[in-house]
C-alpha cells in the first residue's frame, strides 16, 4: 500500500512570492491534515480537510489557505512569503473510522 | 481543544526503560491518547493508542490511570534508536480533533 506522498520534496521562494504543496494521501483515506514544523520546534497545526471542506484551522494567518480535491488530494498554497514560513510542512492523512494520522515525508521550503 | 504536557527532554541510556508522562487535564470523555514518534527531518510515526487502564504492543506500553487526567508511555530496553522526539495527543476520532502536538519531548539515549 503505497503511503502518503507530498511534492515537491524541497522548495526555495523568495520573499512576497507564492508557494503551493501538494499532497497526495492513502487510498481511501478522506481526511487530510497540514502542519507547519519550523527548525526545533513542535508541529503546528494548520488545516484539517474532509470530504473535500475545510472542517478546521489553526492560528495562521489568511495567506495560508488550501483545498482538496474530489479524489481527496490536497494543496497548501502559501501566499506572500516572508522569510518565518521557511520550515517542514507536513501533510497527514486519516482513516474517517481510525485515530491514526498518517505522515508524508514532508516538503521542506526555503524563503530567502 | 484538550491540551497536553510533557517534559521538553529526557536521557536514558541504553537498555533501560523509559517513562515519558503526559498531562492531559482537560480530557473529554470520547477523546482517546495517542503516541507518536518523530525522527529528524520525517513525518511522526503512530506508537500506541489507549483509552483507559493499560495497552501494549510489540514497541511500547501505554498506563492511563482512572482519572485520564495523564498517562505514561513506556519503552522497555531502548536502544540508540529510539532517540527521538516522542508526542502525546488527545482527541476524538468522531470530530478528527487530534491536532495539537505540542513540542513534544526529546528523548536521547546514551551508549
Amino acid at each position: 500500500e503505497a503511503g502518503v506522498t507530498q511534492s515537491p520534496t524541497h522548495l526555495i521562494k523568495t520573499r512576497g512570492q507564492q508557494a503551493t504543496l501538494r499532497c497526495s494521501p492513502i487510498s481511501g483515506h478522506t481526511s487530510v491534515y497540514w502542519y507547519q514544523q519550523a527548525l526545533g520546534l513542535g508541529l503546528q497545526f494548520l488545516l484539517w480537510y474532509d470530504e473535500g471542506e475545510e472542517r478546521n484551522r489553526g492560528n495562521f494567518p489568511p495567506r495560508f489557505s488550501g483545498r482538496q480535491f474530489p479524489n481527496y488530494s490536497s494543496e497548501l498554497n502559501v501566499n506572500a512569503l516572508e522569510l518565518e514560513d521557511s520550515a517542514l510542512y507536513l501533510c497527514a492523512s486519516r482513516l474517517r473510522t481510525d485515530y491514526e494520522q498518517y505522515f508524508g515525508p514532508g516538503t521542506r521550503l526555503t524563503v530567502t | 481543544l484538550a491540551k497536553t504536557t510533557q517534559p521538553i527532554s529526557m536521557d536514558s541510556y541504553e537498555g533501560q526503560e523509559v517513562n515519558i508522562t503526559c498531562s492531559h487535564n482537560n480530557i473529554a470523555t470520547n477523546d482517546y491518547i495517542t503516541w507518536y514518534q518523530q525522527f529528524p527531518s520525517q513525518g511522526p510515526r503512530f506508537i500506541i493508542q489507549g483509552y483507559k487502564t493499560k495497552v501494549t504492543n510489540e514497541v511500547a506500553s501505554l498506563f492511563i490511570p482512572a482519572d485520564r487526567k495523564s498517562s505514561t508511555l513506556s519503552l522497555p530496553r531502548v536502544s540508540l534508536s529510539d532517540t527521538a522526539v516522542y508526542y502525546c495527543l488527545v482527541g476524538d476520532s468522531n470530530t478528527g480533533n487530534q491536532f495539537y502536538f505540542g513540542t513534544g519531548t526529546s528523548l536521547t539515549v546514551i551508549p
